[in-house]
């Protein structure tokens, strides 16, 4: 059964980076993963897809601060230049319908 | 540019219907299909279902069987999703995502719809 794992919380200083994980349960190490932002109070927004090989394709105006890569079980989102709007909830998808439990991003 | 754009907020009692249009623009209607995703009360996403605006095809989260059904009217490019036997663990934001196959990520989000049931 496919399960992606996020832990639920993360945070980083303005102006830094930080790196979220969503892991890929045993035997679905090759599924391309989405990432997914949430602001408060807002509907999800979709960032990009990260493949197994770590190439990674972005959605339509994502900045490039925004990038993805891969290693293993794990899919990464890394954020860089953290700016205040970058706080919110990031959920990863994977084939199409099973969702992570989210990470709430709080930038300090 | 393409854009998802969902019905209003409901209130319903509980046991009765809904019906959540999303209706888009921007993109050859009949390329992708449509996931329904929704998110209770602070609480994280789940999916619902996929329906391919191409023939029609459906598929349901087994929790949903039987309760919800998706449609589509290419006419006027809207999907449409049902909800029966509302309880009100169904309160929650309705998310219509479109996708280019139901394996494939969601890459546009419509607004939202709050859905409120009340006893």
């Amino acid at each position: 059964q496919l399960v992606l794992t996020q832990s639920p919380s993360a945070s980083a200083s303005l102006g830094a980076s930080v790196n979220l994980t969503c892991s890929l349960s045993s035997g679905h190490y090759s599924y391309t993963v989405a990432w997914h932002q949430q602001q408060p109070e807002k509907g999800p927004r979709y960032l990009m897809k990260v493949n197994s090989d770590g190439s990674h394709n972005k959605g339509d105006g994502i900045p490039d601060r925004f990038s993805g890569s891969s290693s293993g079980a794990e899919r990464y989102l890394t954020i860089s230049s953290l700016q205040s709007e970058d706080e919110a909830d990031y959920y990863c998808q994977a084939w199409g319908r099973v969702f992570g439990g989210g990470t709430t991003l709080t930038v300090l | 540019q393409v854009q998802l754009v969902q019905s209003g907020a409901e209130v319903k009692k509980v046991g009765a219907s809904v019906k959540v249009s999303c209706r888009a623009s921007g993109y050859t209607f009949t390329s992708y299909g449509i996931t329904w995703v929704r998110q209770a009360p602070g609480q994280g996403l789940e999916w619902m279902g996929w329906i391919s605006v191409y023939n029609g095809d459906t598929d349901y989260a087994q929790k949903l069987q039987g309760r919800v059904t998706m449609t589509t009217d290419t006419s006027t490019r809207t999907v449409y999703m049902e909800l029966r036997s509302l309880r009100s663990d169904d309160t929650a934001v309705y998310y219509c995502a479109r996708g280019l196959a139901q394996w494939e990520p969601s890459d546009y989000w419509g607004q939202g719809t709050l859905v409120t049931v009340s006893s």
